[in-house]
């Protein structure tokens, strides 16, 4: 099954421990993207990737930090994470050419205390 | 700043009635409007797309309406059923570069 799958679902964390969220997707896209979602904003785009080694800021990146290593991954790293960046988080992938058709993964609900 | 304004925040409409989702833009240089549906634990899922030289796009009961020289687009949701009841959004992409930019997102429920 064509999926991006994201790990952990849900993650209660503490301020300033460092922590990774993961994401793979099985369909060979080029494009990979990581959105947070808050109530009354939508979602929000943080980094992007087109491809391996190549990643770029998107609209709220600060506080994070992303790596393209391999084609099918693309972890997302709070380093430090704070309260603010207490979310719901999206994976998405696209191919090459279709730029509006992503596949998102299931979220990942982040809580920083 | 929000690129995408999208109203109403929520909807609740009776089954078999329509459901209107509307969304306006600033940005002349987008080149597609997709829809995305998102139910309740799942990632949003594209429902369908226009490109802005196309004024109607339906597909089943979803029908985007669209009209360049307001810069707005809505969704037209006929004989809304309870598994319609989702949180649905705009969005809007440049072909260059492919970033996709979401609207605030309504949430739909349809009463039985």
């Amino acid at each position: 099954e064509a999926q991006v799958t994201q790990n952990p679902r849900y993650l209660i964390t503490v301020t300033g421990k460092k922590l990774t969220v993961t994401c793979s997707q099985n369909m060979n896209h080029e494009y990979m993207s990581w959105y947070r979602q808050d109530p009354g904003l939508g979602l929000r785009q943080i980094y992007y990737s087109m491809n391996v080694e190549v990643t770029d800021k998107g609209d709220v990146p600060e506080g994070y930090k992303v790596s393209r290593k391999e084609k099918r991954n693309f972890p997302l790293i709070l380093e430090s994470p704070s309260p603010n960046q207490t979310s719901l988080y999206f994976c998405a992938s696209r191919r090459s050419g279709n730029n509006y058709g992503y596949t998102f993964g299931s979220g990942t609900r982040l809580t920083v205390v | 700043q929000q690129q995408v304004k999208q109203s109403p925040q929520s909807l609740i409409v009776q089954k078999g009635g329509i459901s209107i989702i509307n969304c306006a833009y600033e940005n002349t240089a987008f080149d597609y409007f997709p829809w995305y549906q998102q139910f309740p634990g799942k990632g949003p899922a594209l429902l369908i797309a226009i490109r802005p030289d196309v004024s109607e796009k339906k597909e089943g009961r979803f029908t985007i309406s669209f009209n360049k020289s307001a810069k707005q687009f809505s969704l037209h949701i006929m004989d809304s059923q309870p598994g319609d009841s989702a949180t649905y959004f705009c969005a809007a992409v440049v072909n260059q570069g492919g970033k996709l930019i979401f609207g605030q997102g309504t949430e739909l429920s349809v009463k039985p």
